[in-house]
């Protein structure tokens, strides 16, 4: 059975930085690129940065693209998200998602629980 | 960006009856090169991640119930469950996957009339 448990979300001041982590079992995880999707309170979800199966490749969206970095280690089966520069808008609860092929992120078959991110003064 | 535009935000459906959910992308995700159009559909429950019900517009995932079927293609693209249950009372969302950044519709509530 495929789990996925995120790990370190938390509240930061504006302005601060925060790691997530993802820890990956039941199934072969350097096989699989890997995302980060995120849902702030009452709202939809939004898709944040996506990762090849071997880390060779990153993708991000907009709203984080220069402020967050996404990374693997497969020797560990973890998956995570560097976030800097944290802003007010940036507060959500962060999944992990595991996507069903090794290159470019397309659609997820697996999602953690996630992780409440909270960016506050 | 492609920007996913789904209708109506909310659906209330009696028991047995059929919903329909409408989903509309700014551009085309359908891939001429295979045929394949780049979209899926999720389920959300409240307190839970989203779940996997289609993919490539129309495939559904292991495990959903055939109630549960996606079609369209290009731009205009339409989940329905044929008769609704109790448990189906969620948040669907689709998903374009054709090119980065990815981007998903903007929810539409299903609820019991």
């Amino acid at each position: 059975e495929v789990q996925l448990l995120e790990s370190g979300g938390g509240l930061v001041q504006p302005g601060g930085s925060l790691r997530l982590s993802c820890a990956a079992s039941g199934f072969t995880f350097r096989s699989y690129a890997m995302s980060w999707v995120r849902q702030a309170p009452g709202k939809g979800l939004e898709w944040v940065s996506a990762i090849s199966s071997g880390g060779g490749l990153t993708w991000y969206g907009d709203s984080v693209k220069g402020r967050f970095t996404i990374s693997r280690d497969n020797s560990k089966n973890t998956l995570y998200l560097q976030m800097s520069s944290l802003r007010a808008e940036d507060t959500a609860v962060y999944y992990c998602a595991k996507d069903l092929y090794e290159g470019s992120p397309y659609y997820f078959d697996s999602w953690g629980q996630g992780t409440l991110v909270t960016v506050s003064s | 960006d492609i920007v996913m535009t789904q209708s109506p935000d909310s659906l209330p459906v009696s028991l047995g009856e059929r919903a329909t959910i409408n989903c509309r992308s700014s551009q085309s995700v359908l891939y001429s090169s295979n045929s394949k159009n780049y979209l899926g559909w999720y389920q959300q429950k409240p307190g839970q991640p989203p779940k996997l019900l289609i993919y490539w517009a129309s495939t559904r995932e292991s495990g959903v119930p055939d109630r549960f079927s996606g079609s369209g293609s290009g731009t205009d693209f339409t989940l329905t469950i044929s008769s609704l249950q109790a448990e189906d009372v969620a948040v669907y969302y689709c998903q374009q996957y054709y090119s980065a950044p990815l981007t998903f519709g903007g929810g539409t509530k299903v609820e019991i009339k």
